[in-house]
């Protein structure tokens, strides 16, 4: 049931903005929009989160579109290091708790 | 440093034999969480904990069973029952707080041989 749409795959240029779509035409008003990225057999790195204002931190921003039906993760300059999947995700409530509900993810590939 | 650590990082299990998997965090985080990731898919939720002594089912319970005795620990035992248990596990936790995110452990890799 997860409540996300992304790409599979993308590839950037070293040092070059990686920008990575995701589409979550079914939030509810109170869901909040995360992102996190695993590098292969590591446990999801926290990136950032937002409910509808844009955020941005020391790894990326994160733009969400006025409706709310769609949000861009953006690394401002992607390096090597960067290249990972990562996962929009929408925090659902679920039997009075919140849960995290996974997609597929997009791996992102950084070229040199 | 505060963290999320899940032990053993690589489990060998016999068809027939339960295996219990640690998490404990330092956090001081009321919520605590396990996943199960497959190869090449997204985290399941299997078990959830919102306080000591309470804990719920997600969206792949069977064969799985928990406890919450203690704020900082929240063991996984994957039984006899789950038919397919050789899968990535990893264990989260979070506060109340809507301004952080959920921590994640390293994970634990479960093969049955």
């Amino acid at each position: 049931d997860a409540k996300t749409t992304q790409p599979p795959s993308m590839d950037c240029a070293e040092g070059r903005a990686a920008n990575l779509p995701c589409n979550h035409s079914t939030i509810s008003g109170n869901e909040y929009v995360y992102w996190y990225r695993q590098i292969h057999s590591q446990g999801p790195q926290y990136i950032i989160h937002g409910l509808k204002n844009n955020e941005t931190n020391e790894m990326a921003s994160l733009i969400i579109t006025e409706d709310r039906k769609s949000s861009t993760l953006i690394l401002p300059h992607a390096t090597l290091r960067d290249t990972a999947v990562y996962y929009c995700i929408v925090r659902v409530d679920f039997q009075g708790a919140q849960k995290l509900v996974f997609g597929q993810g997009t791996r992102l590939t950084i070229n040199p | 440093d505060g963290g999320i650590t899940q032990s053993p990082k690589y489990l060998f299990r016999k068809e027939g034999q339960n295996v219990t998997l640690s998490c404990e965090q330092n956090l001081n985080h009321d919520a605590m969480y396990w996943y199960r990731q497959d190869p090449g898919q997204g985290l399941r939720l299997i078990y959830y904990s919102q306080i000591v002594n309470d804990f719920q089912k997600g969206d792949i319970a069977e064969g799985y069973s928990v406890s919450r005795e203690k704020k900082e620990s929240f063991p996984l035992t994957v039984t006899s029952a789950q038919k397919n248990p050789t899968a990535f596990y990893l264990c989260a936790s979070k506060n109340w707080s809507p301004n952080y995110g959920y921590t994640f452990g390293s994970g634990t890799r479960l093969t049955v041989v």
